[in-house]
């Protein structure tokens, strides 16, 4: 079965400093790894993706992410955070296993908290 | 560009009611998935179709029934409602399954149950 873990539950950060949110996975084949970014009361947002080729992979509003596949990592980061870049963050593996079918396994979330 | 649309966006009902939620896909999206996030939660996957067919499913109460219709919209019917099913119900799309494309999200649906 896939999992993903996400170690923290919250993480502060001053603006302007460097963001990581921590995301740990397990996979039984190849794995298809997401980030999201879900606002209060508002849907998931899409941030980026990992699928093959770099291990370094950028996506929407600044942010990026490293795929490990020795630790089994898959950390998001910005470099300067902003005030706006307050949510919660979902990891998520895609599950690419014959019975299920490319469902989505998500993480319970971390909230970012940047301040002023 | 068109977005997942989700209706209604909010809902309130007595314990023992039924609710319907409905889902329309980002066009040409043949795959639904429906998610429940309760307070504090991360989302859990309910059920998803493909193709008007179910494709897979998760931790869907018997209670709890869904289906995609021709237009590849999805309506999710919920009966006997209780308390613990106040919950922000998320419908997702995403062109075809097994694939390596992400999801996407509509607003969700808030229901209270009261």
């Amino acid at each position: 079965a896939q999992s993903v873990a996400q170690p923290e539950d919250q993480v502060n950060v001053a603006e302007g400093n460097p963001l990581t949110v921590k995301c740990t996975y397990s996979v039984s084949g190849n794995p298809y790894l997401f980030w999201y970014v879900q606002y209060p009361n508002r849907g998931l947002q899409f941030l980026l993706k990992y699928i093959t080729g770099d291990n370094l992979v950028k996506g929407s509003y600044g942010f990026e992410a490293e795929f490990n596949k020795s630790q089994t990592s898959f950390h998001l980061k910005k470099p300067s955070a902003l005030v706006s870049d307050s949510a919660l963050y979902f990891c998520a593996v895609r599950d690419m296993t014959t019975d299920s079918w490319g469902k989505f396994q998500f993480g319970a979330g971390t909230q970012v908290v940047v301040t002023p | 560009a068109a977005g997942v649309i989700q209706s209604p966006r909010h809902l309130i009902k007595e314990k023992r009611e039924t609710a319907t939620l409905k889902c329309y896909p980002i066009p040409r999206h043949d795959t639904v998935y429906w998610y429940q996030q309760g307070p504090g939660q991360d989302p859990q996957f309910l059920i998803s179709f493909y193709e008007k067919m179910q494709s897979d499913k998760g931790s869907i109460p018997d209670r709890f029934s869904a289906q995609q219709f021709s237009d590849y919209h999805s309506e999710l019917n919920m009966s006997s409602l209780e308390l613990g099913d106040s919950a922000l119900y998320f419908c997702a799309s995403s062109a075809g399954q097994g694939g390596t494309g992400e999801l996407f999200f509509g607003e969700g649906s808030r229901l209270t149950v009261l």
